[in-house]
């Protein structure tokens, strides 16, 4: 069954490092997403890629954040200049064109930024 | 600010029982709405869409739709130790984005 993988599974850095985090959305999906939820917290939702460019981000999703589509397969989440308060799990989604709201979901990326 | 409200929980059923998950929404312009679930350490995969009012059964799940209320709800029927997650509400608006409640914490006692 088709699935979504995120790489990397945990990825530990250091406060105003730079993140990349990957995503390889399901192959005939054309809506990407980023979400994030903060250990006990609800899943907050980033931003939305369509064609090629950001179709709706949040407010969370500041200058500090950036998302990429490389090639014709990986989506990915960069994060610059980390803090603290940045340490989560982050998801990428993807789904359909036409079913947008149902999404799959990757296994998630942790982050932790000491 | 679009707003979602989950009856927070924890819920705790016994085994066989229904489990009744409800919730609201401030966007009258959601069309869709969908529930997922979520268990503890993973990412929330989707359970049932509805987009019409009324009823929408799938096996032991049904999600009930109330537009003029402003309010869906996911019934899971036969409560399983399985189903023991946080089920999330995500109803959709006139975009793309999903944007989901806080959650409801179920705990199915066997």
């Amino acid at each position: 069954e088709p699935e979504v993988t995120q790489t990397p599974s945990h990825q530990v850095t250091q406060m105003g490092q730079e993140v990349i985090l990957r995503c390889v959305p399901i192959s005939n999906h054309l809506y990407f997403y980023w979400y994030r939820q903060i250990l006990g917290q609800k899943v907050e939702f980033l931003v939305s890629f369509y064609n090629n460019e950001i179709s709706e981000k949040s407010e969370i999703f500041d200058d500090q954040f950036s998302v990429e589509r490389p090639d014709g397969s990986n989506f990915t989440l960069k994060i610059r200049s980390t803090k603290l308060e940045d340490s989560a799990m982050y998801f990428c989604a993807s789904s359909l064109q036409g079913n947008p709201g149902e999404l799959f979901f990757g296994e998630g990326s942790r982050l932790t930024v000491l | 600010q679009k707003e979602v409200e989950q009856n927070s929980g924890p819920l705790s059923v016994p085994e066989g029982a229904i489990a009744s998950l409800n919730c609201t929404y401030s966007d009258r312009g959601s069309q869709s709405f969908f529930w997922y679930r979520q268990y503890s350490g993973k990412s929330p995969e989707l359970i049932m869409s509805i987009y019409s009012n009324g009823d929408k059964e799938d096996g032991r799940f049904t999600a009930q739709l109330n537009k003029a209320s402003q309010y869906v709800s996911l019934l899971i029927r036969d409560s399983q130790p399985s189903d023991s997650a946080t089920y999330l509400c995500g109803p959709q608006g006139g975009s793309e984005k999903l944007v989901f409640g806080k959650g409801t914490k179920l705990t199915v006692n066997p």
